[in-house]
């Protein structure tokens, strides 16, 4: 079974920064596209983030209003993506999903207050 | 961007009755490759996103067969034939062949 952990979460001062993770089992993890989406306070979902696979160039995407201020990353040798998160805001409290494929399968999410 | 529309906002569904979900996409998002790239999530309360269809019309691993999707380039649907009481929760489409990806607003489902 696939399955999805992340954490890192908690409560920062505008300005800061913050490092998620996300551990992954139950799939052939080097091969996964990997995604960060994201759930402000009564919102709904955000798209922040795309992480190829090594394998197919592992290159990154992001959404423009984290462009420059987020990084993605991964160790394919521990199964974990990351989400590096700098100058935050208080625009960018939610819950911060990591998600493999479509996303098909997605993580419970962990909790970023920015405040 | 992709601006993805959800039509209605919310809805009230009665057990047992059908109940339909409408996305619209500023732009066609069939691909050259022929594929279409349009997929529906439902939240439920509490819970995190979970896949139900991919690329229009494939229901996920484990998905019933009451749900079902149609459409192509920019309008399409989601179906629940015999809404039950578990598919409470908002329902989510989201285009996934132009960057950034982007969701719709939501479709809150209550029985």
């Amino acid at each position: 079974e696939v399955q999805l952990e992340e954490s890192g979460g908690g409560l920062v001062e505008p300005g800061g920064s913050l490092r998620l993770s996300c551990v992954a089992s139950g799939m052939i993890f080097k091969k996964a596209w990997l995604n960060w989406v994201r759930q402000g306070p009564g919102k709904g979902l955000e798209w922040i983030g795309r992480l190829k696979s090594n394998l197919d160039g592992g290159a990154a995407d992001y959404a423009p209003v984290v462009k420059g201020r987020f990084s993605m990353s991964r160790d394919d040798s521990t199964n974990t993506l990351y989400l590096d998160m700098n100058s935050l805001r208080v625009e960018d409290t939610a819950v911060y999903y990591c998600g493999s494929g479509y996303p098909d399968r997605w993580g419970h999410g962990t909790r970023v207050t920015v405040s | 961007d992709v601006v993805m529309t959800q039509t209605p906002v919310s809805l009230s569904a009665t057990p047992g009755q059908a109940a339909s979900i409408s996305c619209r996409s500023s732009r066609s998002i069939l691909a050259t490759d022929g594929r279409t790239y349009l997929y529906w999530f439902l939240q439920r309360p509490g819970q995190s996103p979970q896949l139900l269809i991919y690329e229009v019309s494939n229901r996920f691993s484990g998905v019933p067969d009451r749900f079902s999707g149609r459409g192509s380039e920019t309008d399409f649907t989601l179906e629940i034939s015999r809404v039950e009481a578990e598919d409470v929760g908002v329902y989510y489409c989201m285009q996934g062949l132009f960057l950034p990806r982007t969701f719709g607003q939501g479709t809150k489902v209550e029985i």
